[in-house]
């Protein structure tokens, strides 16, 4: 699976946009970028993924450049509880190791009030 | 519908002994993922069940095995403990092997005194 790079934390007022960036200058043709979330003392959460179109869903939206080596999570109108740790994955359906999520040490958001 | 269900939530364990986690997936749901979450390694995938059947594993050694049985219910096991195995094992499940969405139970808290 190709490797991501996300900045290690980020701060946000509560009611403006998360942007969340995150590089994956590796990604191959077949692969997915996810977005799962872990807040503190919980287990991650699925956000949302894409595969080169951008994607909205209740939660966020997803922006995937068009060459595909980076994405943006977006949370439009953050809440402290969004406050969490955000980690970006590049997944291949397509092989046998699809199952296997691969979790880099992500971005630490903290919404602020 | 009832989410993924980690039983015991916390364990205090003392070196040299094994001890057995347990998963109960979504209902409906056959694969099911282990995972090990440290503060000096992160999140590191462990293994995957489906359909009772072991078909990813991750860098593990041999201490760490699990199972699933007929009904998706799963068990880690983890023997000759070390203070190292301290750590938050988590469980997912998902409806099918190389399904696009995980959904995570709370963690088991493993301590080794």
């Amino acid at each position: 699976d190709a490797k991501t790079t996300q900045p290690p934390s980020m701060d946000c007022a509560e009611g403006r946009a998360a942007n969340l960036p995150c590089n994956h200058s590796t990604i191959s043709g077949n692969e997915y970028v996810y977005w799962y979330r872990q807040i503190h003392s919980q287990g991650p959460q699925y956000i949302i993924h894409g595969l080169k179109n951008n994607e909205t869903n209740e939660m966020a939206s997803l922006i995937i450049t068009e060459d595909r080596k980076s994405s943006t999570l977006i949370l439009p109108h953050a809440t402290l509880r969004d406050t969490a740790v955000y980690y970006c994955i590049v997944r291949d359906l397509n092989t046998g190791t699809a199952s296997k999520l691969t979790f880099g040490t992500g971005t630490r958001l903290q919404v602020t009030l | 519908k009832a989410g993924v269900t980690q039983t015991p939530r916390y364990l205090i364990k003392t070196r040299g002994q094994q001890v057995t986690l347990s998963c109960s997936p979504i209902s409906g749901h056959r694969s099911v993922s282990w995972y090990q979450q440290t503060p000096g390694q992160g999140l590191q995938f462990l293994f995957e069940y489906f359909s009772e059947t072991q078909r990813n594993k991750g860098n593990f050694p041999g201490r760490f095995s699990g199972r699933q049985f007929s009904n998706s219910r799963s068990e880690m096991n983890v023997s000759t403990l070390e203070l190292g195995d301290s750590a938050l094992y988590l469980c997912a499940s998902s409806v099918k092997q190389m399904n696009t969405e995980a959904f995570f139970g709370q963690g088991t808290r493993l301590t080794v005194v």
